[in-house]
């Protein structure tokens, strides 16, 4: 399974925007761009996802590099509810399905 | 829509003792997942099924840790006999097909071996 690396924490106010970033420098072709977030005491949720183009939801945005070795996921007016540990993940379309978490990145959201 | 079931939600057992969790997926998801979550690593894959047969069980402890689906609807996974190093919060997960769906999580069941 493709690497990625991510800060192990990162610290924001509340109603500002959050950049998340991720980098995976050695992503193959058919591999998606995975983001989930655990909450503290709750088992990990979907956020958003992409394979080459920049994705909106209601949860958050993903850019998406060029050469696509990075990504970022944008929170776009944090709250305290968005303080979770974030978790960029790449998923091989025509290979294994499980999700393989890293470590990812503690965001803390400061009232 | 409910999500996914688990229970019990907390556990303490003595090392060597055995333990079950049980999960209920939603309704009509045909894959299901087991993670082990260690306290400040990421969630690692245990078992997959799809339906009620075993895709992936290739990191389960086979000498002591077990699972299945019965019906392909609830799953439970065994421990036995524990260890201290199983302390963790087990999740279990689930999807309607395999092919890069989402997952759903449940709250977790808590182990502590001592």
């Amino acid at each position: 399974d493709a690497k990625t690396t991510q800060p192990n924490s990162m610290e924001s106010n509340e109603e500002e925007p959050v950049h998340l970033p991720c980098n995976h420098s050695t992503i193959s072709g058919t591999d998606y761009i995975h983001w989930y977030r655990q909450l503290p005491s709750q088992g990990p949720e979907y956020v958003i996802h992409g394979l080459t183009s920049n994705v909106n939801n209601r949860m958050a945005s993903l850019a998406i590099a060029e050469d696509r070795k990075s990504s970022t996921l944008i929170l776009h007016r944090a709250t305290l509810r968005d303080a979770a540990v974030y978790y960029c993940i790449l998923r091989d379309e025509g290979g294994a399905q499980k999700l393989v978490f890293g470590q990812g990145t503690r965001l803390t959201i400061n009232p | 829509e409910a999500g996914v079931a688990q229970s019990p939600r907390y556990k303490i057992i003595e090392k060597r003792q055995s333990v079950a969790f049980w999960c209920n997926p939603i309704s009509g998801h045909a894959t299901l997942y087991w993670y082990q979550q260690i306290l400040g690593q990421g969630p690692k894959l245990l078992i997959q099924f799809q339906n009620n047969g075993v895709v992936d069980d290739s990191q389960l402890p086979k000498d002591r840790f077990s699972a299945e689906r019965l019906k392909g609807v609830d799953s439970t996974l065994k421990i036995q006999p524990a260890k201290l190093e199983d302390s963790a919060v087990y999740l279990c997960a689930s999807s309607p097909r395999v092919v890069l769906e989402t997952q759903y999580f449940g709250p977790g069941t808590r182990l502590l071996v001592l």
